[in-house]
């Protein structure tokens, strides 16, 4: 039931670019994107909520294949505050407010 | 202030002592979760509060329980504590309707020794 996130770690140097994927074997209603830097809590990123839909801010952007239940997270351009760990949290219908996160993809980032 | 504040950050206790930790958060929000973190295995819903009147077991709920005091607070205690209960704890609100995800707090280190 736990989403699977690949790839589980990423190294770039800054400015390169980087795509994070989450799959689920169970029909999505919902899925989040988060960022924990080491020692921190996890920070919200953006939510989407229907098929095909993609969102983005800066230059984090995200997409979610509904009928796949496949979301990816796009990082264009990464900056070194890009670094830290990144989960997906899937929400399975509609107002049940409840995310089961994936394992996390770690991301460096080297100048 | 944070929106959502845990005490304590760190905690070193004993296996078999009783041990709670506390949450609480000035979002307004109804909705309350308490999350485990493990290395490699991300974050595990042990229980979750939809009101004050309304509580739900999680993936991992065994060996815990909580309490729902107020809108505002929101407490999970480990009965016994055993050495495998040794995590970094966070404790969640949300309110998806606006758009937005979860709000974390800064999460409990715990050490069962």
């Amino acid at each position: 039931q736990q989403p699977v996130q690949s790839p589980q770690a990423v190294i770039l140097r800054e400015g390169e670019d980087a795509v994070i994927n989450c799959s689920s074997s169970k029909a999505l209603y919902s899925v989040h994107w988060y960022r924990q830097k080491h020692g921190e809590a996890p920070v919200f990123l953006m939510i989407l909520l229907k098929g095909g839909e993609q969102k983005g801010h800066d230059k984090i952007s995200a997409s979610f294949n509904e009928k796949k239940q496949q979301s990816s997270l796009y990082l264009t351009a990464s900056q070194l505050s890009y670094s830290g760990t990144y989960f997906c949290g899937t929400e399975k219908s509609k107002n049940t407010d409840k995310l089961i996160f994936g394992t996390g993809t770690r991301l460096q980032v080297f100048p | 202030d944070a929106d959502v504040t845990q005490t304590p950050r760190n905690r070193i206790t004993k296996t078999g002592k009783r041990i709670m930790l506390e949450c609480s958060q000035t979002k307004g929000h109804d909705r309350m979760y308490w999350y485990r973190q493990d290395p490699g295995l991300g974050l595990r819903l042990i229980y979750y509060s939809f009101d004050v009147k309304d509580i739900n077991k999680g993936e991992i709920s065994d060996g815990y329980s909580v309490s729902r005091q107020a809108q505002a607070k929101f407490s999970l205690s480990l009965e016994s504590a055993i050495p495998n209960q040794t995590a970094l704890y966070f404790c969640a609100t949300s309110d998806f309707t606006q758009g937005h995800g979860y709000t974390f707090g800064s999460g409990t280190r715990l050490t069962v020794v």
